[in-house]
């Protein structure tokens, strides 16, 4: 099936510092998703991305696609604790309604 | 209140003993599907269904059914559980499969199995 590498898988981080979550395929993408999953909660969308070079942003969250659609990546300019959670991406493959999700970045900001 | 159902939030269960776990969507979307989540796995997609009476198998469908008589209900059914399908389950919508559209969860089913 569809592969996605997503790194690190822990990430802590001071109040204030940035972050940022990397996920990887070795097959072309249609598009990408990104969800966050607060502790003890369900995953919620974020966003999605469809182009090549993309460039999305909320807030402090600036999402990207790369310019060959195999890999993206979620940063996160001075974190809050509001940040905190597991950020997952997740891609579909071209011919199947499967999803398929990265093994997820857990955040933790210490204040 | 525009939502996915799931229940229960919480299952404690013996091996072999059939269970069904239920999930309603109120937003008549087209497309459902059950998830898994184990530490450090992510999620991972066990049946999705494209639409009444259509449904297929994901990354993981071993050990589980799924039925879609109806738009709004996906039930997930494990006819003998064994130990390793105790995690945490999310049920998941969206208005069209493909990715075109996001994914609302439910709040989740953890699973425990002995």
């Amino acid at each position: 099936g569809q592969q996605v590498m997503q790194i690190p898988q822990y990430q802590h981080v001071q109040e204030g510092e940035d972050f940022t979550t990397y996920c990887n395929s070795s097959t072309t993408l249609s598009n990408i998703q990104w969800y966050k999953q607060r502790p003890g909660g369900h995953p919620v969308f974020l966003i999605q991305l469809v182009k090549s070079g993309e460039v999305k942003k909320q807030k402090r969250l600036t999402f990207q696609f790369g310019e060959a659609k195999k890999n993206s990546s979620l940063h996160i300019t001075a974190t809050q604790t509001t940040d905190v959670g597991t950020y997952f991406c997740a891609v579909t493959s071209y011919n199947f309604n499967k999803f398929y999700f990265g093994s997820g970045t857990k955040l933790n900001v210490k204040p | 209140e525009a939502q996915v159902t799931q229940n229960p939030r919480y299952l404690i269960t013996v091996t072999g003993k059939k269970l069904t776990v239920t999930c309603s969507q109120n937003m008549n979307h087209e497309y459902m599907s059950w998830y898994r989540q184990d530490p450090g796995l992510g999620l991972r997609q066990i049946y999705y269904s494209m639409n009444v009476e259509v449904t297929d198998k994901g990354d993981v469908p071993e050990g589980y059914k799924v039925s879609r008589k109806e738009k709004r209900n996906f039930p997930l059914i494990l006819e003998s559980p064994s130990p390793n399908q105790t995690s945490l389950y999310f049920c998941a919508s969206s208005s069209t499969g493909s990715g075109n559209s996001p994914l609302h969860f439910g709040n989740g089913t953890r699973l425990t199995v002995t």
